[in-house]
């Protein structure tokens, strides 16, 4: 059974980076997958922040500005975000989940989600 | 957010509630599938709908969906106490506002 688990720091100070991982069992990153973070402000609704394949090919959301970089170690089966120049505005749940290809693009496997919050 | 969705809806047990997802032509009315999640409060969401109509093993046949044009529905009958929760819609966007796009999301609140 495919289980995704986030860890990284749940504190980053305002302008510094934020820097997150995502751990993968019961399947291999190596897979027909992308590889995806998704975060949640606090009361708000989900925004896809980008993803990335196990050869490196990665997408993000354009309104991230460049912030953000996205990398896969196929050794450890993790993949992990980096965002930078975080303000308040990055304080989130962030999730790491599996985007599968059948019938549309979705993601079908989520981890718990682990909340970031950037003070000053 | 690109896709919209009504705030809340509520409903009373055994009653049937309808959530909707309103997209455009570079999204739902491009052809993109849509999907649908569940989020229990302080839980990471959960696939309940794929490809515009399709129920992931596991979801009870009460969740049904629905695309037509540029926009979709969500639809479920039955309405049980354990359904209170978020409601998300998904589909893809080809402009510049993001390769995946999500509504805003709709609390149902079981009266």
């Amino acid at each position: 059974q495919l289980q995704l688990q986030e860890s990284g720091p749940g504190l980053v100070r305002s302008s510094q980076t934020l820097s997150l991982s995502c751990t993968v069992s019961g399947a291999s990153v190596r897979g027909d997958s992308y590889w995806s973070w998704i975060r949640q402000p606090p009361g708000k609704g989900l925004d896809w922040i980008g993803y990335i394949y196990h050869t490196g090919s990665a997408y993000h959301n354009p309104s991230l500005k460049g912030r953000v970089t996205l990398s896969v170690d196929t050794s450890k089966n993790q993949f992990s975000l980096t965002l930078n120049a975080v303000t308040a505005a990055d304080t989130a749940v962030y999730y790491c989940a599996r985007r599968y290809s059948s019938n549309g693009n979705y993601f079908d496997s989520w981890g718990p989600g682990t909340l970031v919050t950037v003070s000053s | 957010s690109v896709l919209t969705q009504p705030p809340s809806v509520s409903g009373a047990p055994g009653q049937r509630v309808t959530i909707s997802c309103a997209g455009g032509s570079s999204n739902i009315g491009a052809d993109y599938d849509v999907h649908w999640y569940q989020q229990i409060p302080n839980t990471a969401p959960k696939l309940l709908i794929y490809g515009n109509n399709n129920r992931p093993s596991g979801v009870p046949d009460r969740f049904s969906a629905s695309k037509s044009g540029t926009s979709a529905s969500l639809a479920i009958t039955g309405l049980q106490p354990e359904d209170e929760a978020d409601y998300y819609c998904q589909s893809y966007d080809k402009t510049l506002s993001g390769d995946e796009i999500f509504g805003g999301g709709t609390k149902l609140t079981v009266l």
